[in-house]
């Protein structure tokens, strides 16, 4: 039973690019969480999806951010016009439903923008 | 709404030493507690999870927590530390399991 994958493990960007970051959830989950990590800070919840909708935005920015949980496919999260302070670590985290059941974390995409 | 309150984002102990990692949450409905671990350059890995069951919860690597209702508190304790045990470590508080909310985070060092 395969974990929830990532990917990129490392994305290097320059200012203005776009980044895309890609989370696979576990085999059967179909919700899914985005984090940012900043160095030296907690998780910060950006957006929660389930298939096909989005459940609540309210940790992401209105502007050059976005995320999608389609049918079929990985979620992404995609960061538009990407600037220095988009660097962080952002994971993703896949949830069965259930309400006593825990989050799966994934090892996490680091960004780095030059 | 709910929140997680964890104090002291550094902790020291020495090598042997009780660790004692402190977590206070909020919420008008009995919750779901967690208590993630994170080492560098990795995800979050769960430690232990209460879920109205025994209010002495017993996890991997030694770890327990209690949770204790009229202290609205849910501390993470090890009788000895481990130098493997240095790490952050995050808790969790949900309710209807859809929204999680994770305290700040403890940086915890062992001292050889």
């Amino acid at each position: 039973n395969a974990g929830v994958m990532q990917n990129p493990r490392h994305l290097v960007r320059r200012r203005g690019q776009e980044a895309r970051l890609r989370c696979s959830p576990m085999k059967g989950h179909s919700h899914v969480y985005w984090y940012r990590q900043l160095p030296e800070e907690g998780l910060k919840f950006m957006v929660y999806l389930q298939k096909e909708n989005i459940i609540d935005e309210s940790g992401m920015p209105k502007e050059r951010f976005s995320a999608e949980f389609p049918k079929e496919g990985p979620s992404i999260l995609r960061i538009q016009q990407v600037v220095r302070g988009d660097s962080a670590a952002y994971f993703c985290a896949s949830w069965p439903g259930q309400p006593q059941e825990t989050q799966y974390f994934g090892p996490g995409t680091r960004l780095l923008v030059l | 709404a709910q929140s997680v309150t964890q104090l002291g984002s550094h902790v020291s102990v020495s090598e042997g030493a009780l660790v004692l990692l402190r977590c206070n949450y909020s919420s008008s409905v009995p919750p779901y507690l967690f208590w993630y671990v994170q080492y560098p350059n990795q995800g979050l890995q769960l430690l232990l999870k209460y879920t109205s069951a025994a209010t002495l919860v017993k996890g991997i690597n030694g770890f327990e927590a209690e949770f204790k209702k009229s202290e609205t508190s849910f501390h993470l304790t090890k009788p000895s530390a481990h130098m493997s045990d240095a790490a952050e470590y995050f808790c969790a508080v949900t309710t209807a399991g859809n929204q999680f909310y994770f305290g700040t985070g403890t940086s915890l060092t062992v001292i050889p």
